[in-house]
């Protein structure tokens, strides 16, 4: 198997570029996927594929990958962007979360 | 619009058998995606417990697979959680969840259940 690590916090104020990173300790890489979590609510997916966005969702959120980081770019942050940010991976038989990284909107 | 809900004892023992059933709304079950559980402790992050197909074809997490049992009713369009000798530290949100693309990513969630393992 192998673990997907994220920061535990990421600051920035409204309007900014917040950068949201996730990096495999193995390969080869999966796909990766990102959610968003507010408080008491299920996780919404924001990215799937590394890169993709789902329908609904902003074009301020976007995805890339490099070697086995990748990271969730949010442009001209909002503060209803506030939230948890988990990504995702996959292999044959497990599916990894990260541990999460919370947002901070100033 | 798919929808996904938890249905479940909201308190169980240490020791005894916690169970979780899923109920799909505006989906068949029986179609092509997988049926996944992810759980998320009090202030933690999101753990994967299992998937599982129409088929009865399951994957589990390998930290639980110990303890875990899945199975698929299509004709009420549901899916279900066994987790047995649960102890305080399986309290925790349970979501249910579509999976695409197996293995792969959860697009639509359940609002989620919570069960405290508490006597």
């Amino acid at each position: 198997s192998f673990e997907l690590t994220q920061p535990p916090s990421v600051s920035v104020s409204p309007g900014q570029t917040a950068r949201i990173t996730c990096s495999a300790d193995a390969l080869p890489k999966q796909y990766t996927y990102w959610y968003q979590q507010k408080p008491g609510r299920a996780p919404v997916m924001v990215i799937y594929k590394d890169i993709e966005r789902p329908s609904g969702i902003p074009e301020r959120f976007s995805g890339s990958s490099s070697g086995t980081t990748v990271t969730l770019t949010i442009s001209g942050v909002q503060a209803e962007d506030e939230a948890d940010y988990y990504c995702q991976s996959a292999d044959s038989s497990d599916r990894i979360f990260g541990g999460g990284t919370k947002l901070t909107v100033l | 619009q798919v929808q996904l809900q938890e249905s479940g004892p909201g308190l169980v023992k240490p020791s005894e058998t916690l169970s979780l059933t899923c109920t799909v709304f505006s989906h068949s079950i029986s179609s092509i995606y997988y049926w996944g559980w992810i759980r998320q402790p009090p202030g933690k992050g999101l753990e994967w417990i299992g998937s599982v197909y129409r088929t009865g074809s399951t994957y589990f997490n390998p930290s639980l697979k110990s303890r875990v049992t899945m199975s698929i009713d299509t004709s009420k369009n549901q899916f279900s959680l066994k987790l047995n000798s649960v102890t305080a530290a399986d309290t925790a949100v349970y979501y249910c969840a579509r999976e695409v693309s197996a293995p792969g990513y959860f697009d639509h969630w359940g609002r989620g259940a919570l069960v405290t393992v508490s006597s």
